[in-house]
């Protein structure tokens, strides 16, 4: 079965960090960019980062930019999210996504995790 | 960046109704638009891609049309597992990708 499943959200307070993962299983990792987006509270989602398959190229919101980290070891299949100088609007359920398309960097997410909920808050 | 505007943020209908969700971008996109269904407590759900190409085992009451700046999104007898809030998303930009603000279907 196709699989993704984050890990690794909870209470922070403003200014902490916090690392997310995402373990994925079912498919060839190596072969897949991926993504993560958020949901604020009762909003829409939001793209924060993206990691082509090689680990080559990342992309971040400009909201996250040189705040968050997107990084991928394709031998454990499992993709992170270091998550630094969290502010309280950061607050919101971290979704891991894969792109449709073997390869594609820049398309729909077919495969979605569960989400992992990240609080920031004092 | 690309704005993605969907209408109407709330929609009300009944069981067997036709509906019909539009988002506009910013900008032209082509087709490289997805719609996604969520419902309460649940990830997304990828429904069409490239603007109107249906996802495997997605129901054909679901259809996706336009290109350029104008998108809908067409249900075409509204059962009641399709009660849920739609996002379009567009995918032009490899490095930037954007959501729509949503729109709750409800009864």
């Amino acid at each position: 079965e196709v699989q993704l499943v984050e890990s690794g959200g909870g209470l922070v307070q403003p200014g902490g960090s916090l690392r997310l993962s995402c373990a994925a299983s079912g498919f060839t990792f190596s072969s897949y960019a991926m993504t993560w987006v958020r949901q604020a509270p009762g909003k829409g989602l939001e793209w924060i980062s993206t990691l082509t398959s090689s680990g080559g190229s990342t992309y971040y919101a400009d909201s996250v930019k040189g705040r968050f980290t997107i990084s991928r070891d394709n031998s454990k299949n499992t993709l992170y999210l270091q998550m630094n100088s969290l502010r309280a609007e950061d607050t919101a359920i971290y979704y891991c996504a894969r792109e449709r398309v073997v390869g594609a960097t820049g398309d729909a997410f077919n495969i979605w995790g569960q989400g992992t909920v990240v609080t920031v808050s004092s | 960046d690309i704005q993605m505007t969907q209408s109407p943020s709330t929609l009300s209908a009944s069981v067997g109704e036709r509906v019909t969700i539009t988002c506009r971008a910013s900008r032209s996109i082509s087709s490289w638009l997805a719609w996604y269904q969520q419902k309460p407590g649940k990830a997304p759900k990828l429904l069409m891609y490239e603007a109107s190409r249906l996802e495997s085992g997605v129901p054909s009451r679901f259809s996706g049309s336009g290109s350029g700046t104008e998108f809908t999104l067409t249900i075409s007898s509204l059962q009641p597992d399709d009660f849920a809030t739609y996002f379009c998303q567009q995918y032009i930009d490899d490095s930037r990708s954007t959501f729509g603000g949503g729109t709750k279907v409800e009864i």
